[in-house]
């Protein structure tokens, strides 16, 4: 039973190109974040929601739009993709005080 | 403010010899302290956490941490590495409102024969 599940698992797409990634969670938790992990690996904070509301925008361009229609999902769609969108997305999601638990990420792949 | 400082993007070991993997912290609240370890391909998976409990805290696959406030560090160790720990590791610092998590850059860990 996948707690933080999240699809597509691979996407390659063309430059230009709208696309959405979505992630769904069953632990019952309020908080849910979308993460950038880039070639090398490092871990990057983009949005994050409580309760299906904005909390966290770390400067992410805004062709990057997340949506939460209840606190159980969290998805992330993507405007007129770029080279440097490329990488690999993960949600994850957190309860109070408890630590966050992830999915298995999207590798977006853009040529 | 938060952060954390992994010294040191790859580590290599000997099968058998001792793991040590650095992090320290930059907290201005009671920090709560995560290790997790990513496969290739795969996503996050939870280690170890502090959370203002005992200091010494043991995670899964025989890991241990250690919260020493005075040094404000973090570190992992494990007293016989394995093959199968080959692997990318992450420390994180997560305090404040809505648990929002910061994670360090990483170390790769390479487990020769």
């Amino acid at each position: 039973d996948t707690a933080v599940s999240q699809t597509p698992k691979y996407l390659v797409t063309q430059m230009g190109n709208d696309k959405s990634i979505k992630c769904e969670q069953n632990l019952g938790h309020d908080t849910m974040y979308w993460y950038k992990q880039d070639s090398k690996k490092f871990l990057k904070i983009m949005f994050s929601y409580n309760n299906k509301e904005l909390i966290i925008n770390e400067t992410v361009p805004n062709r990057f739009s997340p949506k939460s229609p209840d606190k159980a999902h969290l998805n992330l769609h993507i405007n007129s993709l770029e080279l440097g969108d490329s990488a690999v997305y993960f949600c994850a999601s957190a309860g109070m005080n408890t630590e966050a638990f992830f999915g298995q990420g999207t590798r977006l792949t853009v040529v | 403010a938060q952060s954390v400082t992994q010294l040191g993007s790859h580590v290599s070991v000997s099968e058998g010899a001792l793991v040590l993997l650095r992090c320290n912290y930059s907290s201005s609240v009671p920090p709560y302290l995560f290790w997790y370890v990513q496969y290739p391909n795969q996503g996050l998976q939870l280690l170890l956490k502090y959370t203002s409990a005992a200091t010494l805290v043991k995670g899964i696959n025989g890991f241990e941490a250690e919260f020493k406030k005075s040094e404000t560090s973090f570190h992992l160790t494990k007293p016989s590495a394995h093959m199968s720990d080959a692997a990318e590791y992450f420390c994180a610092v997560s305090g404040g409102n809505f648990n929002k998590f910061y994670f360090g850059s990483g170390t790769k860990l390479n487990v020769k024969p």
